[in-house]
């Protein structure tokens, strides 16, 4: 069975850090790109970031480039979003979701989210 | 960047009813166009890929049609299990992808 399991979320104070990561089992994780997306408390789904097969590329919204960094460590079967100088406008749950199909973009899995929450 | 929209924002419908829900690009997306069902607390359920092809496990009432630019979600009988948002995204480029604002389905 497919699972993705985030963790990592938390209060953080504007400014500050944060690292999610995403634990991936029951499937060939090191074959998959892998995305993060979030969603603000009661808005809808956005894109954040994705990284391919093996780590070597990667692509951002524009609203988190320069912030945050998307890794993966297919020895571990895990993704990680490095989350740095966040915003209150970052506060959001965080889902990791596997990829599939023309340009990795169809979102068959998804993990349970973790909630980011940025605030003084 | 490509921009998504949804009409209606919201729908309320009864069970049995067909409901379909419209999804526009701002251009040209081929067929790279899926759908998802989202329940409050909840993560998102991908329902169609491809534009019309339905995922593994999803019941036939759900059918997706259109290609460039306008799209379409069909619910041909609306179950109690279906009130949800339904979201739409784009996935024409390996670099962006987008989803549209979504559209709730409530009980009428």
């Amino acid at each position: 069975e497919v699972q993705l399991v985030e963790s990592g979320g938390g209060l953080v104070q504007p400014g500050g850090s944060l690292r999610l990561s995403c634990a991936a089992s029951g499937f060939t994780f090191s074959s998959y790109w892998m995305h993060w997306v979030r969603q603000a408390p009661g808005k809808g789904l956005v894109w954040v970031s994705r990284i391919n097969s093996d780590g070597s590329s990667t692509s951002y919204a524009d609203s988190v480039k320069g912030r945050f960094t998307i890794s993966r460590d297919n020895a571990k079967n895990t993704l990680y979003l490095q989350m740095n100088s966040l915003r209150a406008e970052d506060t959001a749950v965080y889902y990791c979701a596997r990829a599939r199909g023309y340009s990795y973009g169809e979102f068959d899995y998804w993990g349970q989210g973790t909630l980011v929450t940025v605030s003084s | 960047d490509i921009q998504m929209t949804q009409s209606p924002s919201t729908l309320s419908a009864s069970v049995g009813d067909r409901v379909t829900i419209t999804c526009r690009a701002s251009q040209s997306i081929s067929s790279w166009l899926a759908w998802y069902q989202q329940k409050p607390g909840k993560a998102p359920k991908l329902l169609i890929y491809k534009a019309s092809s339905l995922e593994s496990g999803v019941p036939s009432r759900f059918s997706g049609s259109g290609s460039g630019t306008e799209f379409t979600l069909t619910i041909s009988s609306l179950q109690p299990d279906d009130f949800a948002t339904y979201y739409c995204q784009q996935y024409n480029s390996y670099s962006r992808f987008t989803f549209g604002p979504g559209t709730k389905v409530d009980i009428k």
